[in-house]
């Protein structure tokens, strides 16, 4: 099955700066990589995703990056403002295909104002 | 609000006990997922029907069973409970082959 390893666990940044979360997959075959965020007390959320015949996609301060051969995917903040604040899942398919998503195990990031 | 219901919100019991959770999915999705978040710990997969059919099943104990029924809504059965057994239980729904799931705001769950 699928084994996905996301770093780091914790992350603070000033409000302004950039974010970025990294996570790992160990499925060479695995071509959906969706990135979730949790605010408190809610249920996760898709934000963005990418599929494996792109490097890149970006949606207004959000982007992704996917590196096939070295089995990462990143997810990038820019600009960060207070309401970032979540935890940020990074999740890959496992081989019962792109609907049963193994998750990353978070990564809880603070906006300091 | 993302259209997937889960009752009830928080539930407390004590262990040895039985409980049951419910989904409603969103109208029209046909997948219904059930997740365990246990306290600073990701998205464990449990289980999957789709279209009343189970259809993958990931880390989900003996103690604990589902079901999806004819009108698409879902319960977990959660028995002889355990303290461990404490988490917040997300259910999700999907239509099939999106990728994207549609989480509930889940059911939190305490064992005493």
């Amino acid at each position: 099955g699928e084994n996905v390893e996301q770093h780091p666990s914790t992350l603070s940044v000033q409000e302004g700066d950039s974010a970025v979360i990294k996570c790992t997959y160990s499925d060479s075959a695995s071509n959906y990589f969706p990135w979730y965020k949790q605010e408190l007390g809610k249920g996760p959320q898709l934000i963005i995703d990418i599929r494996s015949n792109v490097g890149e996609k970006k949606d207004q301060r959000i982007a992704v990056t996917l590196n096939k051969t070295a089995k990462h995917f990143s997810l990038h903040i820019t600009e960060t403002q207070p309401e970032d604040s979540a935890v940020y899942f990074c999740a890959a398919p496992s081989n019962f295909g792109n609907e049963k998503l193994t998750f990353g195990t978070g990564t809880r990031l603070t906006i300091i104002p | 609000d993302s259209g997937v219901t889960q009752t009830p919100k928080h539930l407390i019991t004590a262990t040895g006990q039985r409980v049951t959770l419910r989904c409603s999915p969103r109208s029209g999705d046909l997948s219904v997922y059930w997740y365990q978040q246990s306290l600073d710990q990701g998205l464990q997969f449990l289980i999957q029907y789709y279209n009343g059919e189970e259809r993958a099943k990931g880390n989900i104990l003996e103690r604990f069973s589902a079901q999806q029924f004819p009108d698409l809504h879902s319960e977990l059965n959660l028995s002889s409970l355990e303290l461990g057994d404490s988490a917040l239980y997300f259910c999700a729904s999907s239509v099939s082959h999106t990728g994207e799931l549609f989480f509930g705001e889940g059911s939190r769950l305490t064992v005493l």
